[in-house]
């Protein structure tokens, strides 16, 4: 069975930390992303990669930052967190055929609480 | 600009109710349009797509969606509602045929009463 794994749950950081969320693929998909959910909002693009060391910004990229050294992992780093990052982040990977018509498959997502 | 608009934020139906989410899109160009589910506390899944062939697209667990181009609508639809359909939904369109550019929308939970 296919899958995209987020290592961490749920996570609890204080104003101004360091954080990193990381995500594994095991399908051999050139293309991964980060995505943001909030409530009534849907979800929304922070960072895509299409290749190893290759990184797009999507539509909300401030205050983040993205790894991938290897195909099959994409980090999501947030520098300093603050409060208003407090949010479920969810990853996602899609093959070349699935980016074109836009299938993706999705981590079980990691719930950041900012204090 | 590309949007996508589900009506509703919170639909409830009957145990055996039939089941109608409403998505509707604007895209300037034929688009691909998706429907995602997401049980509580997981990642969302793909329930079906639509790609320009058949406009009727069936999809997991008894699921089908319309695609109506004069209607710029993508309903999904169940005849018979389960427990176990309780979950948020998704509609999405990718209108550029690029997976960075699909626009979702912002849910619909679904609650089943017994």
């Amino acid at each position: 069975d296919v899958k995209v794994t987020q290592s961490s749950r749920y996570l609890v950081k204080r104003t101004g930390e360091k954080v990193f969320l990381e995500c594994v693929q095991d399908m051999d998909h050139e293309n991964m992303f980060w995505y943001r959910q909030d409530p009534g909002l849907g979800l929304r693009l922070i960072y895509f990669s299409y290749d190893v060391k290759m990184k797009e910004k999507g539509d909300i990229p401030e205050g983040y930052s993205v790894s991938r050294e290897k195909k099959e992992r994409f980090s999501l780093i947030l520098e300093s967190a603050s409060t208003n990052q407090t949010s479920m982040y969810l990853c996602a990977s899609s093959s070349p055929d699935g980016a074109n018509t836009g299938e993706l498959f999705f981590g079980e997502g990691s719930r950041l609480t900012v204090l | 600009a590309q949007s996508v608009t589900q009506l509703g934020s919170h639909v409830s139906v009957s145990e055996g109710a039939l089941v109608l989410l409403r998505c509707n899109y604007s895209s300037s160009v034929p688009p691909y349009l998706f429907w995602y589910v997401q049980y509580p506390n997981q990642g969302l899944q793909l329930l079906l797509k639509y790609t320009s062939a058949a406009t009727l697209v069936k999809g997991i667990n008894g699921f089908e969606a319309e695609f109506k181009k004069s209607e710029t609508s993508f309903h999904l639809t169940k005849p018979s509602a389960h427990m176990s359909d309780a979950a948020e939904y998704f509609c999405a369109v990718n209108p550029w045929s690029s997976a960075s550019k699909i626009i979702f929308g912002s849910g619909t939970r679904l609650s089943i009463r017994p």
